[in-house]
């Protein structure tokens, strides 16, 4: 079955900290690969994407992301966290119909 | 540029009433557009998807139902709201694509049912 799991439920990160957050998935496929961001009671915005190429891609807001294909995984990543940053991040997975996991919650304190 | 529209924002409804929730896309034509449901700890489910005027695929059985009368507009709907039908409700549209679609999402309609 097609899944998709973000190990962390919370995590929290000092303003100015460098953040990583995890996704794994298991899929038939090598399949697309995005990460989402949502503030509280919004919509959510596309951060960046993976469909071929190079493995490590660069989104907004200072965000990048690697594809580890022998690891089944889609690590989200920046720098240095910034307040702004606190939200909730989501990891998809798919062609046509996307599977989500089922989100991490950022903090960040000052 | 492309936009995208749903209303109502938020929405509180008696058990057994109806239901109608509408979104609709600017900027673009013949969209795929999707309906999900996110429940708070569950990410997003999706429920319902369309490729076209009248071609509505449903992902999971359910209390509610989807219409797409024009090719940019996405209606979910319901004859009898349930208390488990309470949530957030996100529209999002795709442009076809063969080399891969990104999918992009409204604000979302938050429905409380009573």
């Amino acid at each position: 079955a097609q899944s998709v799991t973000q190990p962390d439920i919370h995590i929290t990160v000092s303003e100015g900290a460098s953040l990583e957050l995890r996704c794994n998935y298991s899929y038939g496929a090598t399949p697309y690969l995005f990460w989402y961001v949502q503030s509280p009671g919004q919509g959510l915005q596309l951060l960046l994407k993976y469909f071929s190429g190079d493995t490590l891609v660069q989104g907004i807001k200072g965000f990048e992301a690697e594809f580890k294909r022998s690891q089944s995984s889609f690590n989200l990543r920046k720098p240095s966290v910034h307040w702004s940053d606190a939200a909730e991040y989501f990891c998809a997975v798919g062609f046509q119909k996307l599977v989500f996991g089922t989100g991490t919650r950022l903090l960040v304190s000052p | 540029s492309q936009t995208i529209h749903q209303w109502p924002a938020t929405l509180v409804q008696p058990v057994g009433s109806p239901l109608s929730l509408e979104c609709t896309v600017e900027g673009t034509s013949n969209p795929n557009l999707y309906w999900y449901r996110q429940a708070a700890g569950r990410g997003l489910q999706l429920l319902f998807y369309s490729v076209g005027i009248g071609q509505i695929s449903s992902e999971v059985p359910q209390n509610l139902s989807a219409s797409r009368p024009q090719d940019r507009q996405f209606i979910l709907s319901s004859k009898k709201l349930l208390l488990s039908d309470s949530g957030f409700y996100l529209c999002a549209w795709s442009a076809r694509s063969r080399g891969g679609e990104t999918q992009y999402f409204g604000p979302g309609t938050r429905l409380l049912v009573l």
